[in-house]
């Protein structure tokens, strides 16, 4: 069964780079059929979608966000992960991790999420 | 970006009620719609994904339509389980971007 599990600090400091990983349990993340993307919430809020990266490393940002993120993924470890840097307090929020299905266009669906991860940006 | 709506943002209903939301895309996306649940304290949950293909293990009495820019969601007779957010985004074009959310709470 297909797991996935955030990891990473609860609390950034603000300008400082939130970092989180992502590890895949019960399936390779080298799968040609699938996307892995993180998705955040803020506090009472919808869903924003961040960006997503597959296995041969190709990704796509969301451009609200890209000058800011960068998914990078670790086969060997079986874990993707994210970076986003100069955070303020608009970047707190529950981060989850993602299996999305990979289509000739677009994609299928986010088929498998994490539990989610709440990170808090305040000094 | 696709920006995407949903009517309406909230919705009272009672166990066994039809009911119907609707998600509507800034420009076409073809069928590449997908509906999401979610409960409070929870990740969300794929109900639907290609506009109408229900994901497996997910019961049968949600059901969705549409194609270009329309699309519904069905529940056919709500159940307890049933009170939550649905949220559609769109997977035709980055950035995937997500509704607003539909919240359906208890008449």
């Amino acid at each position: 069964q297909l797991q996935l599990q955030e990891s990473g600090p609860g609390l950034v400091k603000p300008s400082e780079t939130l970092s989180l990983t992502c590890t895949v349990s019960g399936g390779s993340i080298s799968s040609s059929s699938f996307y892995w993307g993180w998705i955040r919430q803020s506090p009472g809020k919808g869903l924003e979608w961040i960006g997503s990266i597959y296995f041969s490393g190709n990704t796509h940002y969301n451009p609200s966000l890209k000058s800011r993120v960068t998914i990078s993924v670790d086969t060997s470890k079986n874990q993707f992960s994210l970076n986003l840097s100069s955070v303020t307090a608009a970047d707190t929020a529950v981060y989850y991790c993602a299996r999305d299905g990979a289509a000739a266009v677009g994609t299928l669906g986010i088929d498998a999420w994490g539990q989610g991860t709440l990170v808090t940006v305040s000094s | 970006d696709i920006q995407m709506t949903q009517s309406p943002s909230s919705l009272s209903a009672s166990v066994g009620d039809r009911v119907t939301i609707t998600c509507r895309a800034s420009q076409s996306i073809s069928f590449y719609l997908n509906w999401y649940q979610q409960k409070p304290g929870k990740a969300p949950e794929l109900l639907i994904y290609a506009a109408s293909s229900l994901e497996a293990g997910v019961p049968s009495r949600f059901s969705g339509s549409g194609s270009g820019a329309d699309f519904t969601l069905s529940i056919s007779s709500l159940q307890p389980e049933d009170f939550a957010t649905y949220y559609c985004q769109q997977s035709y074009s980055s950035p995937f971007t997500f509704g607003p959310g539909t919240t359906v709470d208890i008449k």
